[in-house]
């Protein structure tokens, strides 16, 4: 059964600073993983999908790496604002090819002025 | 832009008592989604549904019944509510494939209190 984790589970910087959430997952058979973004009180917002035969994905000022190898993949947010405070989530795969997707505990993200 | 509606966006049950989640999509899409969100546990599917007249189990099904209604429409019954159903509902939606490699979109939630 695949075990995704994040880290670090929470994290508040000043405006302006270069992040990069990590997600870890147990089960490097994974065929793709996702990155959400969760405000309070809603649901989750999809930001960026990875297959598995990519390595990374760019969206703005976001970027998402997967390195099966390693079982691990990053969020990296390029000059952070307050506007990307929220919760962000990686999920992938529950197992191999299973269309059932393990979804990590998130990282609590504040960007403060 | 409506995208993905859940009604109610809270309810209080008591124990015993029945339930139909309501989630309906104006985006076309042909697959969906319902999930719970528990404190600590992360999101967990409950039931997907392929296409209109299919479903198929997640990780989590036992004490709910969905019906995909038709194309727009995939609801979730809890039949005799229990306390360990508290927890926070979502309905999502992708234009096909599953919920593992399919971009997805989310209604807001329905928050429920089971007593």
């Amino acid at each position: 059964k695949q075990e995704v984790t994040q880290i670090p589970a929470a994290l508040s910087v000043p405006e302006g600073e270069n992040l990069v959430l990590n997600c870890s997952f147990t089960d490097s058979a994974i065929y793709n993983l996702q990155w959400f973004r969760q405000d309070p009180g809603k649901g989750l917002t999809s930001l960026l999908l990875i297959q598995s035969s990519q390595r990374e994905q760019t969206s703005g000022r976001l970027n998402a790496s997967l390195d099966k190898s390693s079982g691990r993949s990053t969020l990296y947010i390029a000059a952070s604002q307050p506007g990307d405070s929220a919760t962000y989530l990686c999920a992938g795969p529950h197992s191999g090819g299973s269309y059932i997707p393990t979804f990590g505990r998130g990282t609590s993200l504040i960007v403060h002025p | 832009n409506a995208g993905v509606t859940q009604t109610p966006k809270f309810q209080v049950l008591k124990t015993g008592q029945s339930m139909t989640l309501q989630c309906a999509q104006d985006m076309n899409h042909n697959s969906m989604y319902w999930y719970r969100q528990d404190p600590g546990m992360g999101l967990r599917l409950i039931y997907y549904s392929a296409s209109e007249g299919t479903t198929d189990k997640g990780e989590v099904p036992n004490g709910y019944n969905v019906s995909r209604l038709n194309k727009r429409e995939f609801s979730l019954r809890l039949e005799s509510a229990a306390p360990s159903q508290t927890s926070v509902y979502f309905c999502a939606s992708s234009e096909a494939g599953s919920p593992s490699n399919q971009p997805q979109h989310f209604g807001d939630g329905t928050r429920l209190s089971i007593l």
